[in-house]
């Protein structure tokens, strides 16, 4: 069964202060593995998509890495803008593009 | 590029009435649409894939007869919820897969809000 767990469900950090969250998964052919960016009373924001081991995708402060069993998305000297619900998900190749997610990671950067 | 829109964005009903909410892809068409439902601080629960000119799949646990689906163009998908009830209360969020792209990316609109008196 496909299954992502992300961790940790919630990161508080200074301003300036960098740090990763993770994302572990198993999927039978991964297709796909995304990242999302959801603030309150929104829909997800398309982030990344990588597609396999050793990829890596960057957007302003942002870098998403995967393996074979994860991925991080790296948040160098963050901002309080960047504080919000980071969804990860993955697509496999057993489904009909379904994508199954991960709880979620809530992220609160401070002034 | 990638927009989704939603229809309406908050919508207060009463109990035992019918709700219809519309997904749009805005520049670009797609065959699949998703629907997901979310309750507070929790992750989206896939519900159903819409595909288009056809039947919806639903997820195990969805009632088919309370959420109708139709996918009747490229670009736009409807979830009614049918008598409804406070416990349908949630936040809707639709999403469309790019048929033309490239990738696997599914796009997601700003969501709907129902609330069920």
């Amino acid at each position: 069964e496909d299954q992502v767990t992300q961790s940790p469900e919630a990161l508080r950090l200074q301003e300036g202060e960098s740090s990763s969250l993770n994302c572990s998964y198993t999927v039978s052919g991964l297709r796909g593995l995304f990242w999302y960016r959801q603030d309150p009373g929104k829909g997800p924001e398309f982030l990344f998509t990588l597609y396999s081991a050793g990829e890596e995708k960057e957007k302003e402060r942002l870098k998403a890495t995967l393996t074979k069993k994860e991925s991080f998305l790296h948040i160098t000297a963050p901002k309080p803008e960047d504080s919000a619900t980071y969804l990860c998900a993955v697509q496999g190749s057993s489904n009909t593009g379904k994508l199954i997610f991960g709880q979620g990671t809530t992220l609160q950067v401070k002034p | 590029g990638a927009v989704v829109s939603q229809h309406p964005s908050r919508v207060i009903c009463k109990s035992g009435t019918s709700v219809k909410i519309e997904c749009r892809s805005l520049d670009f068409q797609a065959t699949t649409m998703f629907w997901y439902r979310q309750f507070p601080k929790q992750s989206l629960m896939l519900m159903a894939t819409s595909n288009e000119g056809s039947k919806a799949t639903y997820e195990q646990g969805v009632e088919k007869d309370k959420f109708l689906i139709n996918h009747a163009s490229l670009t736009l998908s409807t979830l009614t919820v049918t008598s409804a009830h406070p416990e349908d209360s949630s936040f809707y969020i639709c999403s469309a897969r790019d048929s033309g792209g490239a990738y696997n990316e599914q796009f997601f609109g700003p969501g709907t809000r129902l609330t069920v008196l």
